[in-house]
């Protein structure tokens, strides 16, 4: 079966604009989580949905990032006025159940430069 | 507030020769722990994970993990490598009632010698 989507694959924007990033999660699954992963580190968290509801944003570094699932399955990244600093790979991952130990499944990730 | 240290960030070993890559992590709580591995240009992959039971957990790809709670380790090793092999390893941790994060550690660059 198909696993999880991301578009674009790969992102340039000028310092200032708007950027959003979709991500398909895998059919079915009820949990999706969005990371930034930075050149040379692992993914950091950013925010957790659970079906439609965003049970966790503490990981958004600013109100600059703003993130939605409306309907439980399709969900995008918005990041309103670039920085450089935003500059990074955005990583979408989705699992089966809400269970921790449940396994996370990876799309291939966004790389967005701000220049 | 839970973390995971990887120390190395690169390791060369030759080809057929074993390795070790290092995962420590800080917990309060009962912690799930995993190993997950990302090629170049791909997503990252689930090798393993350590839930509960018995503390060596086998993965994917001949690799193996053996979770140490006294000496909160999460070491992954494999007793001969290939040149596939060669990648980025990230070690994570999530636990405890009321977080749905998971911490990543830095990462550790495999690279396999011929």
């Amino acid at each position: 079966g198909a696993g999880v989507s991301q578009s674009p694959r790969y992102k340039v924007a000028k310092r200032g604009q708007d950027v959003a990033l979709r991500c398909d999660p895998i059919s079915g699954h009820v949990s999706l989580f969005w990371y930034q992963q930075a050149l040379g580190q692992g993914p950091e968290f950013l925010t957790y949905f659970q079906n439609e509801a965003q049970l966790d944003k503490s990981g958004l570094p600013s109100d600059r990032f703003f993130a939605e699932r409306p309907e439980g399955s399709v969900s995008t990244l918005k990041i309103q006025r670039t920085q450089q600093e935003d500059s990074a790979v955005y990583l979408c991952a989705s699992k089966k159940s809400r269970d921790r130990g449940e396994t996370q499944y990876f799309g291939p990730g966004t790389r967005l430069l701000v220049l | 507030a839970q973390s995971v240290t990887q120390l190395d960030s690169q390791v060369p070993v030759f080809e057929e020769a074993p390795v070790e890559l290092r995962c420590n992590y800080s917990s309060s709580v009962s912690v799930y722990l995993f190993w997950y591995v990302q090629y170049p240009n791909q997503g990252l992959q689930l090798l393993l994970k350590y839930l509960s039971g018995s503390t060596l957990v086998k993965g994917i790809n001949g690799f193996e993990a053996e979770f140490n709670k006294s000496q909160t380790s999460f070491h992954l090793r494999k007793p001969s490598v290939h040149i596939s092999d060669t990648a980025e390893y990230f070690c994570a941790v999530t636990g405890g009632s009321g977080t749905y994060k998971y911490i990543f550690g830095t990462g550790t660059r495999l690279k396999v010698l011929a």
